[in-house]
Parts: C-alpha cells; structure tokens; sequence
C-alpha cells in the first residue's frame, strides 16, 4: 500500500513570498491533518480535515495560512505571506477514520516539507 | 491548553545502556501513542496505550501508561544505535485530534 505522499520534499524562498504544498493521503482515509514542526520540536496540529470538511483549524493562522482538501482526497496547505518564523517542516498525515479513543485512527505520516524561510 | 512535557529532551548514551523517557500531562487522555522520528521522515508510530496503568512490550521497548492516563513512560533496555531518533508521545483527547509532546532526542553510541 503506498503511504502519504508530499511534496516538495524543501522549499527555500524569500519573506513575504507565497508557497504551497500538497499532500496526497493513503487511498480510503477520511481525515487529513496537516502539522507544523519546529526543528527539535513535536508537530504541531495546524488543521484537520474529515473528508473536505474542517474538523479543526483553531491553530491555524488564518491571516497568511489557508488549506483546502477539495473531493475530500487530496489537500493543499499554502502560506502567503511567508515569515521567517513559518521555518519548519510541514506534516500531512492521514487515517482511516476519527475514533472516541484514538486506537481506530492511527495516524500515517508524509515525510514532510522542509521549508526554509530567508 | 492541553501540553504534553517529554524529559529528558537530549539523551546521549552508550550503547548496551538501559533508559526511560517520560511523557507528562495536567490533562486526561484517553489514549496514548509513541512514535520515533528519524531525520528527514515523518513520525512512525511505535505503541498505543488506552488502559490506566498498561504496559506494552515492543521487543527491547517497555511502554506504560500512568495510571490516571496523564502520564506516560517509555524504557528501552540495552540500547543500540538504531534506537537513535526523536521519541515523540501524543495523546488523543477525545476532541479527535492529538496533542504531541515536546519531544526527546535520542543519540545512541556505537
């Protein structure tokens, strides 16, 4: 089975730029997430997708970042206008489906976008 | 805000040494997972906990949930280089998302 797939695999560009990234999950899964990491750091849940509906987006910000996961297979997550603080790798993960208590959604990770802000 | 503490956050040990890496919480979770992360990949998850007070085995790997399910540890016992990466928990709260811990990196030497 093939896993979740990113890409660009890094990404350097200028402050102020835009940038997109896409993810395409594990066939079959119905929630998509979408994580920052700082270097050293856990991810950080930045939205969630259950189909192409949003679950949770209440760490995302809303001012540069915006996602989208349209037919509910695909996503795309894009920054605009970049920070030198969005310097990070961004994770897509995705699972079969959502559960009370978690052992029904296990979690499949992208090896993510490193992206460097300059 | 839910906020879960991993300590030590650097660990640098010989190989053939034993070492526990704790996960704490203030927060009730109703489950628990491990995961390793090596560089330039995305975590892969190693254990789920959901019972207070559970203990898994994962070959050389020791995973115990904390009784009140706001903690939880991770023993490995004779350590090699391949256990070298970033040991990740996150807890599931019920909301349908997770919460990661801060992380401890792992350095293990030949």
């Amino acid at each position: 089975e093939a896993g979740v797939a990113q890409s660009p695999r890094y990404k350097i560009i200028e402050k102020r730029q835009s940038v997109a990234f896409w993810c395409n999950p594990i066939s079959g899964h119905a929630t998509l997430y979408w994580y920052q990491q700082i270097l050293g750091q856990g991810p950080k849940l930045l939205i969630q997708f259950q189909n192409n509906g949003v679950v949770d987006d209440s760490q995302l910000p809303k001012d540069r970042f915006s996602a989208e996961r349209l037919k509910g297979v695909d996503s795309t997550l894009k920054i605009q206008p970049a920070k030198l603080e969005d310097s990070a790798v961004y994770l897509c993960a995705s699972s079969l489906r959502q559960g009370v208590r978690g052992i029904e959604n296990i979690q499949y990770f992208g090896a993510g976008t490193r992206l460097s802000v300059l | 805000t839910q906020l879960l503490e991993q300590s030590p956050q650097f660990l640098s040990i010989q190989e053939g040494e034993n070492l526990t890496v704790y996960c704490n919480s203030s927060s009730v979770f109703s489950s628990l997972q491990w995961y390793r992360q090596e560089p330039g990949e995305g975590p892969v998850l190693l254990v789920t906990v959901v019972t207070g007070g559970e203990v898994k085995k994962l070959k050389r790997l020791t995973f115990q949930f904390g009784d009140a399910r706001k903690d939880s540890s991770l023993h490995i016992t004779a350590a090699q280089p391949g256990d070298t990466g970033l040991y990740l928990c996150a807890g599931y709260s019920g909301t349908y998302k997770y919460i990661f811990g801060t992380g401890t990196r792992l350095k293990v030497l030949a």
